[in-house]
């Protein structure tokens, strides 16, 4: 039973628009989110995360927003890049739980 | 800078055969992991290794052995491949964020 769910499996968007990238979640004892980003052939790396004491963090061109009522959060890159060519994927873990839950994964294709 | 580092990058193996999937991390972090990630399913968990001498089953654990030999590596071991084990492998160390390796690809012919 997948408990963190992405479930828009592709995303295209051209150069200079807001890409958002939607997740969901079903364990209410998650408290802290992460978004990955990875390129083809290699491993994914960290982009930007949230707690949950936290509604809304931003880095650069990178903001994520929790909507903990939604069991709901998003990730939108403003103005979207070539680079941003990847896939995406979003992570939650409980206060003390050691491990992360992935969802599947969004693949972004940044047209120019 | 190393990170993570896992070994080998390519494999291929026949059904039946055995291997171990090496992995290395130099942040002195405490906590480390082996996902495996398939088309369609994200990134699942194996086993994870919450300190120096202990491992847990993760979602997927069947089929596969790990050691957490020190603080640094966390092999994950294939006792009798099989083609469902056809994947890609990521191994990770965490403090707050977990680091992923390279991935590891091997297929099981």
């Amino acid at each position: 039973d997948q408990q963190v769910k992405q479930n828009s499996p592709s995303l295209s968007v051209q150069e200079g628009r807001i890409s958002i990238l939607n997740c969901d979640y079903t364990n209410s004892m998650f408290d802290y989110f992460l978004w990955y980003k990875k390129y083809p052939a290699e491993g994914p790396t960290f982009l930007i995360s949230i707690s949950s004491i936290k509604d809304k963090n931003e880095d650069g061109r990178f903001t994520v927003f929790l909507n903990k009522s939604a069991k709901h959060l998003s990730l939108h890159i403003v103005p979207s890049q070539p680079g941003d060519s990847a896939v995406y994927f979003c992570a939650a873990s409980g206060s003390g739980d050691y491990k992360l839950s992935f969802g599947a994964g969004t693949t972004v294709t940044v047209r120019a | 800078n190393a990170g993570v580092t896992q070994t080998p990058k390519f494999q291929v193996l026949k059904t039946g055969q055995s291997m171990t999937l090496q992995c290395a991390q130099d942040m002195n972090h405490n906590s480390m992991y082996w996902y495996r990630q398939d088309p369609g399913m994200g990134l699942r968990l194996i086993y994870y290794s919450a300190s120096e001498g202990t491992t847990d089953k993760g979602e997927v654990p069947n089929g596969y052995n790990v050691s957490r030999l020190n603080k640094r590596e966390f092999s994950l071991r294939l006792e009798s491949a099989a083609p469902s084990q056809t994947s890609v492998y990521f191994c990770a160390s965490r403090l707050d964020t977990i680091y992923f390796g390279e991935g590891s690809w091997l297929t099981v012919v």
